[in-house]
């Protein structure tokens, strides 16, 4: 069974903090997601990754960024976390098979007050 | 680039109704199709996939859906639900050659009133 973990089920922030979400992934996984989950808005990419040390940018990239340094680990980083910035993330991984299927993580409630 | 389309962003059944959930795509080229299912307080799972082949694909817990090209649709139907069928459904589109990129819809919360 693929897992994939995020460090926190919730966090609660300030505007202005440095914020690190944390995705890891035992699959041995090439491929790496960041979303944003947002009511009515379906999930949205940030960015993604497939392979070490590489980054693309997503739909909705700004105000974020990633770090990959271990193939098992994909990082969202908010630089200097907004009140808009306030959602669910989600990160997933899949193989780098064509075909798309991606394993989802739990998600991490983000709260900037 | 391409969207997804899910019209029905709320849709309230009794059990033992049938249920159809409509996903329009907008790509035109070759696509893989998916519906993923997030229960409350669950993951994000895979219910069912199209890659080619037969257009009516059956996936998890008596769902299918049909891939109808000339509509660019996917849409999900259960003939009967169950309370346990509330969730929220997301139809999701990767474009051959985008690499494993998905494209997500809106999301339809479904609620089975018992």
């Amino acid at each position: 069974d693929v897992k994939v973990t995020q460090s926190s089920r919730y966090l609660v922030k300030r505007t202005g903090e440095k914020v690190f979400l944390e995705c890891v992934q035992d699959m041995d996984h090439e491929n790496m997601f960041w979303y944003r989950q947002d009511p009515g808005l379906g999930l949205r990419l940030i960015y993604f990754s497939y392979d070490v040390k590489m980054k693309e940018k997503g739909d909705i990239p700004e105000g974020y960024s990633v770090s990959r340094e271990k193939k098992e680990r994909f990082s969202l980083i908010l630089e200097s976390a907004s009140t808009n910035q306030t959602s669910m993330y989600l990160c997933a991984s899949s193989s780098p098979d064509w075909r798309g299927e991606q394993y989802f993580g739990p998600g991490t409630r983000l709260t900037v007050t | 680039a391409q969207s997804v389309s899910q019209h029905n962003h709320h849709v309230i059944l009794s059990e033992a109704a049938s249920l159809e959930l409509g996903c329009n795509y907008s790509y035109g080229g070759t696509v893989n199709l998916f519906w993923y299912v997030q229960y409350p307080g669950q993951h994000l799972q895979l219910l069912l996939k199209y890659f080619s082949g037969d257009p009516l694909v059956k996936g998890i817990k008596g769902f299918e859906a049909e891939f109808i090209k000339s509509k660019f649709s996917f849409n999900l139907r259960k003939p009967s639900v169950q309370w346990s069928d509330t969730a929220e459904y997301f139809c999701a589109v990767n474009a051959r050659g985008a690499g494993n990129k998905l494209t997500f819809g809106g999301g339809t919360r479904v609620l089975v009133k018992p």
